[in-house]
């Protein structure tokens, strides 16, 4: 089974200049998240999806972050315009909803993209 | 902000039991204790998670105490690739946003 897919690796730019991130989450999956970890600490939820949903958002930086998953599948994050302190690795996760029964399924995550701004 | 306290790192001998605590002194009646882990450069991992019952699956083991104030995941032969943060995380089913809270952690080294 193919796992989170992310891209880039690895992004340095310049302050004030913008970035996007793609996310390719596991087939089958309607849940998708964006985590933001600066180095040091845990991940911390930027936003959720459920298909092409927002379900929470209510922890991304609204001004200058922004999320899409126009066809429920593949999601892109974008910061425009970038700070010093965006600097951190962006996780991308997925999993499959909660049941009926109120079961929380784990959270798969991808290998995430490093941003450097400078 | 996390509902779990961790002590910030600890060792472990390769080939013992790694036996890693967690306090959630605040847990709630409907809120199970969930354990990720994150190796270096990696996205964080998956473990195991429990209501009140201890488990055990092929990666590890959680004992939950009675009172359900804290667990301790167990890792029963350590190796070197364990070494990675380990994250003891508490959440609620069902509502929808399901967002792991991340603390920390605890830094599991495994000493060869």
């Amino acid at each position: 089974e193919a796992g989170v897919a992310q891209s880039p690796r690895y992004k340095i730019i310049e302050k004030r200049q913008s970035v996007a991130f793609w996310c390719n989450p596991i087939s089958g999956h309607a849940t998708l998240y964006w985590y933001q970890q600066i180095l040091g600490q845990g991940p911390k939820l930027l936003i959720q999806f459920q298909n092409n949903g927002v379900v929470d958002d209510s922890q991304l930086p609204k001004d200058r972050f922004s999320a899409e998953r126009l066809k429920g599948v593949d999601s892109t994050l974008k910061i425009q315009p970038a700070k010093l302190e965006d600097s951190a690795v962006y996780l991308c996760a997925s999993s499959l909803p909660p049941s009926r029964g109120g079961y929380e399924h784990e959270q798969f995550f991808g290998p995430g993209t490093r941003l450097t701004v400078l | 902000d996390a509902k779990t306290t961790q002590p910030p790192s600890m060792d472990c001998a390769e080939g013992r039991a790694a036996n890693l605590p967690c306090n959630h002194s605040t847990i709630s009646g409907n809120e199970y204790v969930y354990w990720y882990r994150q190796i270096h450069s990696q996205g964080p991992q998956y473990i195991i998670h429990g209501l009140k019952n201890n488990e055990t699956n092929e990666m590890a083991s959680l004992i939950i105490t009675e009172d359900r104030k804290s667990s301790t995941l167990i890792l029963p032969h350590a190796t070197l690739r364990d070494t990675a943060v380990y994250y003891c995380i508490v959440r609620a089913p069902g509502g929808g946003a399901d967002g792991l809270t991340f603390g920390k952690g605890t830094h599991l080294i495994i000493q060869p």
